[in-house]
């Protein structure tokens, strides 16, 4: 069965810290694949995408992510991130004409100021 | 133009009692999903549906039932409520063929607490 397994629960980072999430990933056909944002209190919401093509994708608020089909992986990174960066993240997979995401556990970031 | 709007936002069950969570979405989109977030679980899908009239279920369909009368709106209900339904539910869509560009659209979720 297909799964994500996103291997940093909580992480703590002061401002200007860099950011990298691990995200992997358990099919081994064509995928989509997915960040998700949840600010407190809020929805979800994209921050990123990957399709096909380049394998370094650019989302919103300077977050980018790379596709690494060997590993298995598409981590998250963000080269100095803001307090306004808390948040939960969630790493979700699709297959290309399928109905179903599979999410991973997510990932609680805390910035401090 | 609301997108995905959920009702309640907010409910306290007893053990047994019934209840219908509302998903609304003004977006024209045929995909919609119910589903559960509980900490350290991310978020696992109870029930889809592909369209109106239509409904499948997910990896946690247990102890809920679902309806897609019209295209709009996207019903999950709970017959009898039972303490291991606390969650947080959230309702999502997206549109079919060309126009879906696998981004899911959420509504701001609704927190069930069952006693």
């Amino acid at each position: 069965a297909q799964s994500v397994s996103q291997h940093n629960h909580h992480v703590i980072l002061s401002e200007a810290a860099s950011l990298e999430l691990g995200c992997n990933y358990s099919y081994g056909g064509t995928v989509n694949l997915f960040w998700y944002v949840q600010y407190p209190g809020q929805h979800l919401q994209l921050l990123l995408k990957y399709f096909s093509g380049d394998p370094l994708v650019k989302g919103i608020k300077g977050f980018e992510a790379e596709f690494i089909k060997s590993k298995f992986s598409f981590n998250l990174r963000k080269p100095s991130v803001q307090w306004s960066d808390t948040a939960e993240y969630f790493c979700a997979v699709n297959r290309p004409g399928t109905y179903k995401y599979i999410f991973g556990t997510g990932t609680r970031l805390k910035v401090l100021a | 133009n609301a997108g995905v709007t959920q009702t309640p936002k907010f409910r306290v069950l007893k053990t047994g009692q019934s209840m219908t969570l509302l998903c609304a979405q003004d977006m024209n989109h045929e995909y919609m999903y119910w589903y559960r977030q509980d900490p350290g679980m991310g978020l696992r899908l109870i029930h889809y549906s592909v369209g109106e009239g239509t409904t499948a279920k997910g990896e946690v369909p247990d102890g809920y039932n679902v309806s897609r009368l019209k295209k709009q709106n996207f019903l999950l209900g709970l017959e009898s409520a039972a303490p291991s339904q606390t969650s947080v539910y959230f309702c999502a869509t997206n549109p079919r063929g060309g126009l879906n560009t696998g981004e899911l659209f959420f509504g701001e979720g609704s927190r069930l607490t069952v006693l």
